[in-house]
């Protein structure tokens, strides 16, 4: 059974920082692109940065650059989400989500973890 | 960016009703649309991926057409377990976007 578990949420003042991680089962990790895709509370979903399966490409959303990085450490089946400089627009669910095996990132979800919450209040 | 605008951005409807959900593209993305279904409180589930293709488990009642820029996701009888909120998405091209969503509540 595949499955994505997030941690690492939580509450932070603006301009703090806060590391994601989400760790995959049921799957072969290493030939997945993976995304982070988050919903703010009660708004609609919002693309954040994925990632190739070697970590050899990386894209994000305009409104996160040079403050959040994606990674991954296949070895742990792990993905990670460096978030630096939180802003207080940055308050949503974080969802990890699954993208396809191919050699070009799909664009399409079809596993998504329970999401993380992350509060950036002062 | 391409924005995605879904309409209407609520609705009520009864189990058995047909239900019809639009989603426009601000530029020609060829079939490059996914559809997805949210539950409160819930990751949200792949229903229809390429426009018109149905996820392998979801059922017959769902489906997706459309091309371009102008989509559709159709429910032939609502069922309980359908009132939902349901997103469009494009895979065209990053950034990759989201609708705003549809809140589909019980008449």
């Amino acid at each position: 059974e595949v499955q994505l578990v997030e941690s690492g949420g939580g509450s932070v003042q603006p301009g703090g920082s806060l590391r994601l991680s989400c760790v995959a089962s049921g799957f072969t990790f290493s030939n997945y692109w993976m995304s982070w895709v988050r919903q703010a509370p009660g708004k609609g979903l919002e693309w954040v940065a994925n990632i190739k399966q070697d970590g050899s490409e990386k894209y994000n959303v305009d409104s996160v650059k040079g403050r959040f990085t994606i990674s991954r450490d296949n070895a742990k089946n792990s993905l990670f989400l460096q978030m630096n400089g939180l802003r207080v627009e940055d308050t949503a669910v974080y969802y990890c989500a699954r993208e396809g095996p191919y050699d070009f990132w799909s664009g399409n979800y079809d596993y998504w973890g329970q999401g993380t919450l992350v509060t950036v209040s002062s | 960016d391409i924005l995605m605008t879904q309409s209407p951005s609520s609705l009520s409807a009864s189990v058995g009703d047909r239900v019809i959900i639009t989603c426009r593209a601000s530029q020609s993305m060829s079939n490059y649309l996914n559809w997805y279904q949210q539950k409160p409180g819930k990751a949200p589930k792949l229903l229809i991926q390429a426009a018109s293709s149905l996820q392998s488990g979801v059922p017959s009642r769902f489906s997706g057409s459309g091309s371009g820029t102008d989509f559709t996701l159709t429910i032939s009888s609502l069922q309980p377990e359908d009132f939902a909120t349901y997103h469009c998405q494009q895979s065209y091209r990053i950034p990759l976007t989201f609708g705003g969503g549809t809140k589909v509540q019980i008449k």
